[in-house]
């Protein structure tokens, strides 16, 4: 199995610019998670999916944070206007129900 | 929610001594706890997990151990390498579905050799 894919791997933008960030899960797994990871505050849960719904997007910092999984082997984090604060490490993570969670390598942010 | 507090936050030991990393819930409804390893620049990876229905299990040299009475759960570590530096994570599920967990603050080993 391939394991969570995640792009970019990388990504540098300029403050104000619209940042998309991709998922793709393992196969067979109908659950999906979106962490942040920074040296303060760890690692936070964002949002989670299962079935492609939305269950839980407490996490998610503020309006300009929004996510989208239009179907069982994509899903979108997008920050829309980016700020330098938002400059973190994004992971996904997938499980088939209340099972294993499988991280993806992560998505390194820095926002200029 | 579940609420999972980790110790210590940073452990240093020397190459071939054992490490012991703790962790406590709050939610008497978790039943299933996994110990991640994250390396530098990679997303944290499942080392070993248990279940609420034994106290030990043991995967060569790490071994996690629940005592669910006190909510706690530890991972140990025999024989380190310095290989095993990383950063590690307990998490607990809480009362959720889908697979949610709550992780804790995360514990910088470092085996020097």
């Amino acid at each position: 199995d391939a394991g969570v894919i995640q792009s970019p791997r990388h990504e540098v933008t300029e403050m104000g610019q619209e940042v998309t960030l991709r998922c793709k899960p393992i196969s067979g797994h109908n659950s999906l998670f979106w962490y942040r990871q920074t040296m303060m505050r760890g690692l936070e849960l964002l949002i989670y999916f299962n079935n492609n719904v939305p269950i839980d997007d407490s996490g998610m910092p503020e309006d300009r944070f929004s996510a989208k999984m239009p179907n069982a082997s994509f899903s979108t984090l997008k920050i829309q206007p980016s700020e330098p604060r938002d400059s973190a490490v994004y992971f996904c993570a997938s499980s088939r129900g209340v099972e294993t969670q499988y991280f993806g390598p992560g998505t390194r942010l820095l926002v200029l | 929610g579940e609420n999972v507090e980790q110790h210590p936050s940073t452990l240093s030991v020397q190459e071939g001594d054992s490490a012991v990393i703790k962790c406590t819930y709050s939610d008497s409804a978790s039943n299933y706890f996994p110990w991640y390893k994250q390396e530098l620049g990679k997303g944290p990876q499942l080392i070993i997990d248990i279940r609420s229905n034994v106290g030990e299990k043991k995967d060569q040299r790490i071994a996690v151990t629940l005592n669910k009475t006190a909510k706690h759960f530890s991972l140990h570590i025999t024989e380190t390498q310095p290989e095993d530096s990383a950063v590690y994570f307990c998490a607990a599920p809480g009362g959720t579905s889908y697979g949610k967990l709550t992780f804790g603050q995360g514990t910088i080993l470092t085996v020097h050799p």
